[in-house]
């Protein structure tokens, strides 16, 4: 059973481009949390999705960022206009139901996608 | 929202020595509280988890309890090893929220 997968693992940009990051959660998991990871810092909260519906984007900046998990093919995060403050690591983690209701909730981590933006 | 506090930022201890990280919470409401682990570079794994119907729960060397009345919660390793160095992480998730809160970290170093 493969774990988390996330690509690019290293993405490099410059300020103004687009970054895609990528996300497929194990088998079996429809619930997909994006979190942020600023240098020496731990993990934030950006959003939450199940397939095709975005359940709740607290954590998300108002503008730039969005996220998507269609019906078919990984979740992605999109950051537009990059800028030097997005530099961070992007991790993606899955469970098998949702947080928070108690029973099989526990997240499992993807490796990160590691953002710098130049 | 829920917030929490995680200490020490950064702890040393001697191989074979015991290691304590305590992590405190805002919102009584919590009720599932997990421990991740996380190497230079690479994924936070979870290393131990518990629920707010329990008081404590150990695996192998590892164990964690919970102080529901104080809100806070710890993590105990024992006869600590070099490859228990790493940054350890606790979390809060409260009931239909949608998302795991995260301490700020604590950077584990075993001296040998």
């Amino acid at each position: 059973n493969a774990g988390v997968m996330q690509n690019p693992r290293h993405l490099v940009r410059r300020r103004g481009q687009e970054a895609r990051l990528r996300c497929s959660p194990m088998k079996g998991h429809s619930h997909v949390y994006w979190y942020r990871q600023l240098p020496e810092e731990g993990l934030k909260f950006m959003v939450y999705l199940q397939k095709e519906n975005i359940i709740d984007e607290s954590g998300m900046p108002k503008e730039r960022f969005s996220a998507e998990f269609p019906k078919e093919g990984p979740s992605i995060l999109r950051i537009q206009q990059v800028v030097r403050g997005d530099s961070a690591a992007y991790f993606c983690a899955s469970s098998p139901v949702r947080q928070g209701s108690g029973g099989r909730e526990t997240q499992y981590f993807g490796p990160g996608t590691r953002l710098l933006v130049l | 929202g829920e917030n929490v506090e995680q200490h020490p930022s950064t702890l040393s201890v001697q191989e074979g020595d015991s290691a304590v990280i305590k992590c405190t919470y805002s919102d009584s409401a919590s009720n599932y509280f997990p421990w991740y682990k996380q190497e230079l570079g690479k994924r936070p794994q979870l290393i131990i988890d518990i629920r707010s119907n329990v008081g404590e729960k150990k695996d192998q060397r590892i164990a964690v309890t919970l102080n529901k009345t104080a809100k806070h919660f710890s993590l105990h390793i024992t006869e600590t090893q070099p490859e228990d160095s790493a940054v350890y992480f606790c979390a809060a998730s409260i009931p239909g929220a949608q998302k795991l809160v995260f301490g700020q970290g604590t950077r584990l170093t075993i001296n040998p």
